[in-house]
């Protein structure tokens, strides 16, 4: 069974924090994503990385930043933690569409991390 | 650019009603579409896929959603609700690139009530 896995399911920290976020995925994926999921606003990219030491920003990277020394891994991390950032942040993986040949490959989640900043 | 509308933030249905979810998407390539469902604290689970071999698309838990051309659509329909099916649905086209990350809508919550 593929698995995405998130090291916390919630998190509480405080303003300036630096805190960081950890996704593994046992599917030897390519392509690994951070998603922020805000109530009316859907799910918006920060970052993603489509091979190890690779990363492109997203729609809104301001903030954040992400590392990914292994392929199986995905870090964000946010510099200095602001209540702005309090968040459902999502973790996806999925192959690298050259690899495939199809469009339509998915994007695996994780189970999320709430953060709640303080 | 690639985008997906999602028709309704909030939709309520009763048990055993239709379901239908509305989606449409911009695209100036052929588009790779996806629904996924989110249960409450939950990550997003893939309900189904458009792959270009059939315009109507079968996926889990009784869903189906069809691809329309000419409408720019990818509707979610099930033709009986349960109440296990409330949850949040948001609807998916994949970016341009090969990198393959997907722009999501904002969302559709749908209640079933008894």
């Amino acid at each position: 069974d593929v698995k995405v896995t998130q090291s916390s399911r919630y998190l509480v920290k405080r303003t300036g924090e630096k805190v960081f976020l950890e996704c593994v995925q046992d599917m030897d994926h390519e392509n690994m994503f951070w998603y922020r999921q805000d109530p009316g606003l859907g799910l918006r990219l920060i970052y993603f990385s489509y091979d190890v030491k690779m990363k492109e920003k997203g729609d809104i990277p301001e903030g954040y930043s992400v590392s990914r020394e292994k392929k199986e891994r995905f870090s964000l991390i946010l510099e200095s933690a602001s209540t702005n950032q309090t968040s459902m942040y999502l973790c996806a993986s999925s192959l690298f569409f050259s690899r495939t040949g199809l469009g339509n490959t998915e994007a695996f989640f994780g189970q999320g991390t709430r953060l709640t900043v303080v | 650019a690639q985008s997906v509308t999602q028709l309704g933030s909030h939709v309520s249905v009763s048990e055993g009603a239709l379901v239908l979810l509305r989606c449409n998407y911009s695209s100036s390539v052929p588009p790779y579409l996806f629904w996924y469902v989110q249960y409450p604290n939950q990550g997003l689970q893939l309900l189904l896929k458009y792959t270009s071999a059939a315009t109507l698309v079968k996926g889990i838990n009784g869903f189906e959603a069809e691809f329309k051309k000419s409408e720019t659509s990818f509707h979610l329909t099930k033709p009986s609700a349960h109440m296990r099916d409330a949850a949040e649905y948001f609807c998916a086209v994949r970016g341009r690139g090969s990198q393959g990350n997907l722009i999501f809508g904002k969302g559709t919550k749908l209640s079933v009530k008894p």
